[in-house]
């Protein structure tokens, strides 16, 4: 199972919006509604920000937004703020292997 | 909820090694839980999971048959047997916790680092 592929990375302005890309397969993004994004800071455990493509944990500022389209999933953050500079991760259930996860996103926050 | 991994260490290319995680704060045979790693400086690469019961196993291909998932409903406890260590192996081996009945890590722990070394 190849991991899901993203960006390696993408940067913005304070108060910009950005877009991070995951493409996987029918196997995987494409045929299920599992579709999960991580947000990691240096040196930290890995966060839930999103679940099933679209849903934010409770508490979750709604700055973070994601969806879907065909094999693509996308996340994306609005009015950025240098607490945003992170590493983010999309993750899939994948019929082949159980869970694969995107190459990974560096948010930098010019 | 808490999770707390521990049992990683230094070891020697080909030994094993047996990884815990001690739960707390939910109702831990209720859901499923994976263990996710980390190489140092590289990306997450899920590599197990077991359901709530434990009746129920995956693996990733990378290390199908050199490792098992197991739990101990009644000590709140995770594990992951590992065998025939090798150098690519090295990394922060975290446990998550599922999110309901989809493959959502909605909790994960601090990490135990495995290192693979002569």
């Amino acid at each position: 199972q190849s991991a899901l592929t993203q960006p390696a990375s993408v940067s913005g302005s304070p108060g910009q919006s950005i877009t991070i890309s995951c493409t996987g397969t029918n196997s995987d993004v494409g045929g299920y509604n599992y579709v999960s994004w991580y947000q990691q800071h240096p040196g930290k455990a890995p966060k839930l920000i999103i679940y099933d493509v679209s849903n934010r944990p409770s508490g979750l500022s709604n700055r973070f937004s994601a969806s879907k389209s065909g094999n693509t999933a996308s996340l994306t953050i609005s009015g950025l703020q240098a607490e945003d500079e992170a590493d983010y991760y999309c993750a899939s259930y994948a019929s082949t292997s159980g869970s694969v996860f995107g190459t990974g996103t560096e948010v930098t926050v010019l | 909820v808490q999770l707390l991994e521990s049992g990683g260490a230094l070891v020697q290319p080909g030994e094993s090694l047996r990884l815990s995680c001690a739960v707390s704060g939910f109702t831990f045979s209720s859901y499923g839980m994976s263990w996710v790693r980390q190489a140092p400086g590289k990306g997450l690469e899920w590599v197990s999971a077991i359901s709530g019961g434990g009746d129920r196993t995956f693996y990733a291909d990378s290390m199908k048959g050199r490792v098992t998932i197991s739990r101990d409903n009644s000590e709140n406890t995770l594990y992951l047997q590992m065998s025939s260590l090798r150098a690519e192996d090295t990394a922060l081996y975290y446990c998550a916790k599922h999110l309901g009945g989809g493959r959502t890590f909605d909790f994960w722990g601090q990490g135990t680092l495995v290192t693979v070394s002569s």
